[in-house]
C-alpha cells in the first residue's frame, strides 16, 4: 500500500524549460511534505518543503505547490539546468507523529542541454 | 548546515559474514536516527528508528536479529548486518533528526553500498 506515489518514473526536459514533478499521497494525516534530490550512490539532499497550512513555497528556481483537497503536490523547476538531472523523491510525514518519512519511488529527471 | 556521515561508503563481503555501518551526526546531537534501504529503481524504505539509549523500533518485515541497531551516543548509530547474504546487497542510508525551535529536520548521510558475494 503506497501512501506516497510518484507515477512518472522518468521525465526529460530541455534546458531552460520548466520541469514539473508530481506526487500524490493517500494518507490525510500527512501534514508536511518534502522534496529530495538524489544522485546515484549518494544520499538524498533536501530541496524544499511545504507545510499543509500553505499551498505554495518558493525557493529560487524551485517551487512546490500543494493541493490538499486533491492530495497532490508538485515540484516546479524553472529554468531547468543540466545539473538538475537526478532522481527526485517526494516524502511526507505527520508532524505530530514519529517523524517517519514516507517516500515515493522517485522520478528520474533528465535535463538535456 | 548539519552534516551526517556514514562509514564505510561501500563494502564488499562474503556471504555469511557480518558488516557494520556507522552513521554519525558531525555537528549536532541526534536523539533519533533512521535507517533506510534502497533497492535499485525503488524508493527509500524505512527499516528502523534508532533512539539513543533505548532499543530500536523496527518496521514491519524487518528482521531485528539480522539488522542490529545500536545508538550508543547522541552522535552515533550503527547498523550491523549479521550473516549477510546476497539478497542483503543494497544501498543503506541513515538520517539524523536535528531538533530546532522552529521544527525538526532530517539530514541524510551519503549512504553505504553493500555488496554481498
Amino acid at each position: 500500500d503506497q501512501q506516497v506515489k510518484q507515477n512518472s518514473p522518468s521525465l526529460s526536459v530541455q534546458e531552460g524549460r520548466i520541469s514539473i514533478l508530481n506526487c500524490d499521497y493517500t494518507n490525510s494525516m500527512f501534514d508536511y511534505f518534502l522534496w529530495y534530490k538524489k544522485y546515484p550512490a549518494e544520499g538524498p539532499t533536501f530541496l524544499i518543503s511545504i507545510s499543509s497550512i500553505k499551498d505554495k513555497n518558493e525557493d529560487g528556481r524551485f517551487t512546490v505547490f500543494l493541493n490538499k483537497s486533491a492530495k497532490h503536490l508538485s515540484l516546479h523547476i524553472v529554468p531547468s539546468q543540466p545539473g538538475d538531472s537526478a532522481v527526485y523523491f517526494c516524502a511526507a510525514f505527520f508532524q505530530g507523529g514519529s517523524e517517519k518519512l514516507v517516500f515515493g519511488k522517485g522520478t528520474k529527471l533528465t535535463v538535456n542541454p | 548546515g548539519a552534516v551526517v556521515s556514514q562509514h564505510p561508503s561501500r563494502v564488499i563481503c562474503k556471504s555469511g559474514t557480518s558488516v557494520k555501518i556507522e552513521c554519525r551526526s558531525l555537528d549536532f546531537q541526534a536523539t533519533t536516527m533512521f535507517w533506510y534501504r534502497q533497492f535499485p529503481k525503488q524508493s527509500l524504505m524505512l527499516m528502523a528508528t534508532s533512539n539513543e539509549g533505548s532499543k530500536a523500533t523496527y518496521e514491519q518485515g524487518v528482521e531485528k536479529d539480522k539488522f542490529l541497531i545500536n545508538h550508543a551516543s547522541l552522535t552515533l548509530s550503527t547498523l550491523t548486518v549479521t550473516s549477510a547474504h546476497p539478497e542483503d546487497s543494497s544501498f543503506y542510508i541513515c538520517s539524523a533528526t536535528l531538533t530546532r525551535i522552529s521544527g525538526n529536520e532530517q539530514f541524510f548521510g551519503p549512504g553505504t553500498r553493500l555488496t554481498v558475494l
